[in-house]
């Protein structure tokens, strides 16, 4: 079965540092994999994915992610935090094309000024 | 914007009440989903549409009944719903394949 891991509840990182949110992932065969963000009482927006080729992807508002097979790991990362990237990020997975995603259960980011 | 729109954004149900949740994509897409997203737990899948047919249920109990009549729409129905529903429903769209998946803003759903 596949699952996501997302080992913080919560990451806390100042304005201008850089700032990355883990997730690792199990699952037969080779991963779709995304990130999505989530505003307060908002549905999720999605932000990037890794499908195949390089195993750096780069997304929306700055954000980037790398994939890691042998680590089995798709962490999300951003060069310079910025207070309005406060949110709820999640991780989300699909075994194979077809296949509905699997998410995480969220890292709350913190950005303060 | 996502192209996909929920309604309503609100819902405040009792326990005995007959409600649906609508979701509409305009994104020409051919699956279509519904997730539950409670405080302090991970987005459930319930419920896989490809192509207008149900294709996953994930163990969801029998008073949340979905529909699909086509694949620009999706309905949750929802009746004799207990306290611990209460949560914020999302739904999601994408084309079959790899596609990426786009949420709706969601229904919070109180049921009192």
């Amino acid at each position: 079965a596949q699952s996501v891991a997302q080992p913080e509840d919560q990451v806390n990182v100042a304005e201008g540092n850089p700032l990355t949110v883990k997730c690792t992932y199990s699952v037969s065969g080779n991963p779709y994999l995304f990130w999505y963000v989530q505003y307060p009482n908002r549905g999720l927006q999605f932000l990037l994915k890794y499908i195949t080729g390089d195993n750096l992807v780069k997304g929306s508002y700055g954000f980037e992610a790398e994939f890691n097979k042998s680590q089995t790991s798709f962490h999300l990362k951003k060069p310079s935090a910025l207070v309005s990237d406060s949110a709820l990020y999640f991780c989300a997975v699909r075994a194979q094309a077809g296949t509905a995603l699997i998410f995480g259960k969220g890292t709350t980011l913190s950005v303060s000024s | 914007e996502t192209g996909v729109t929920q309604t309503p954004r609100h819902l405040v149900m009792g326990m005995t009440n007959k409600k649906s949740l609508k979701c509409e994509q305009h994104l020409g897409h051919n699956a279509m989903y519904w997730y539950k997203q409670s405080a302090k737990k991970p987005l459930e899948l319930m419920f896989v549409y490809s192509l207008e047919e149900r294709v996953e249920n994930n163990s969801v109990p029998s008073r949340f009944s979905p529909e699909c009549p086509n694949s620009s729409h999706l309905f949750l129905h929802l009746h004799t719903l207990q306290p611990e529903d209460s949560a914020l429903y999302l739904c999601a769209s994408s084309q079959e394949g790899a596609g990426t998946a786009f949420f709706g803003q969601g229904t919070r759903l109180t049921v009192v």
